[in-house]
């Protein structure tokens, strides 16, 4: 089974618009934590936002929340007023606990393709 | 200061060649990955190393062999290349998650092309 799901392969979007992008997981371990990256054109892996599992609050960082919703296990990533820049790959990804050092992978789901439009 | 570099960032091979990618870290973290991203963005975990030591190895072919000659430095040397082995491979580190987020910090890649 998977346990990271991103429903979405491709997304467009109007430039200034905000934009959702779409993840639910699959755990039954009590402690985790949840992350998202933006890999541009150019190929690198740019952290942007964490939230772990036991976090009252929604995680924010500039433009970019995270909208965690325990119960139903998802927890998408929202772009308040995108930019042309934002174009790029989106993974989300979950880290369980583990109990020994090393261990502790981020397990990636299989990305959306967000382009801006002007 | 590159925090996690690799080395080649391309490469080009025939098959049947052995080829290495070099990766090292300068933030003091315990823990440092292998992943692989194929053609269609996929990202998978390859191993991970804490201290030196091996901790995951998702079964991964036996010609793929990871060295970490201490923390700061894991290598992943390649037998035989097969053209499904071409791929992103990226190397990544994080501090043990305790209290911290357990973020991971990759390298820029290294694309591997084999012909």
């Amino acid at each position: 089974a998977q346990k990271i799901t991103q429903t979405q392969p491709g997304m467009f979007v109007q430039e200034k618009e905000a934009v959702t992008l779409d993840c639910t997981y699959d755990t039954s371990d009590p402690s985790y934590g949840l992350f998202w990256y933006k890999q541009p054109s150019s190929g690198e892996m740019i952290f942007l936002i964490y939230q772990g599992s036991y976090d009252q609050q929604n995680a924010t960082e500039g433009r970019y929340s995270l909208n965690f919703q325990k119960a139903r296990k998802s927890a998408n990533l929202v772009i308040s007023a995108s930019q042309l820049g934002d174009s790029a790959m989106y993974f989300c990804a979950m880290r369980e606990h583990q109990s020994n050092f090393g261990n502790e992978k981020l397990t990636f789901g299989t990305g959306t393709r967000l382009t801006i439009i002007p | 200061d590159t925090a996690v570099s690799q080395t080649p960032k391309y490469l080009v091979t025939q098959m049947g060649n052995d080829k290495s990618i070099k990766c090292e870290q300068n933030l003091g973290h315990d823990t440092m990955y292998w992943y692989k991203q194929d053609s269609k963005k996929f990202l998978k975990i390859m191993f991970s190393y804490n201290n030196k030591e091996l901790i995951i190895n998702e079964t991964v072919p036996n010609r793929f062999s990871p060295k970490s000659p201490d923390k700061a430095h894991l290598n992943l040397h390649i037998n035989s290349l097969e053209l499904g082995d071409s791929a992103v491979y990226f190397c990544a580190s994080s501090q043990d998650a305790g209290e911290n987020t357990g973020e991971l910090f990759f390298g820029e890649g290294s694309r591997l092309t084999v012909l």
